[in-house]
């Protein structure tokens, strides 16, 4: 089945620096990839999503692009700020037909004032 | 209004009872999901159904036991409880089975085995 390696946390950042979060999956077929959002407390959002190759997908200010030739979906973030804080989850659509999600052990960012 | 919810949001209990976590999404969804979160964050997909049919089963004891009564509910009972189920439990629901479908999480339920 499909799976995915993302990078380790926790991350640890100042307010306007920019985030690279990396995220790397092994799939057969072509899968959608996700990243979701957890903030302290709450459930999973979806932050974006891209469905095919080359596609990006973005909202908030982060971007994330379907790199096919690279296996990898790479979160990034050009100014962060102190309410991004949260654990983000890389997830690759599960294989089959089935649409289940595979998550990543997902990386905790903490945005210091 | 909620588009995804559970109850109880918070589960304290003891070793051995059975128990039970309801969800229900107003989406119109026709799949729905539970995944188990450990205290590493950890997430893993339990359950899947489409259309109230059992599609996705992974290896769960069978002291899980969802049922899906119509659509928009996907309820986890859990028989005798043990110590390892300590976990938040997510319910969600994505419009379908297509691998483009995003998934639309409840806000987790904390059960906690005493």
């Amino acid at each position: 089945g499909n799976s995915v390696t993302q990078m380790e946390g926790p991350v640890t950042l100042s307010e306007e620096a920019f985030l690279t979060i990396n995220c790397t999956y092994t799939a057969t077929g072509y899968p959608s990839l996700f990243w979701y959002v957890q903030y302290p407390g709450e459930g999973l959002q979806l932050l974006l999503k891209a469905t095919k190759a080359d596609d990006k997908g973005s909202n908030k200010g982060f971007e994330a692009t379907y790199r096919k030739e690279t296996t990898s979906f790479h979160l990034e973030k050009g100014s962060v700020q102190v309410s991004d804080s949260a654990v983000y989850f890389c997830a690759p659509s599960g294989g089959g037909s089935q649409g289940n999600l595979i998550f990543g052990k997902g990386t905790k960012l903490s945005v210091k004032p | 209004d909620t588009a995804v919810s559970q109850t109880p949001k918070y589960l304290v209990t003891q070793m051995g009872n059975d128990k039970s976590i309801k969800c229900e999404q107003n989406l119109g969804h026709d799949t729905m999901y539970w995944y188990k979160q450990d205290s590493k964050k950890f997430l893993k997909i339990m359950f899947s159904y489409n259309n109230k049919e059992l599609i996705i089963n992974e290896t769960v004891p069978n002291r899980f036991s969802p049922k899906s009564p119509d659509k928009a509910h996907l309820n986890l009972h859990i028989n005798s409880l043990e110590l390892g189920d300590s976990a938040v439990y997510f319910c969600a629901s994505s419009r379908g089975i297509d691998l483009t479908d995003t998934q639309y999480f409840g806000p987790g339920t904390r059960l906690t085995v005493l």
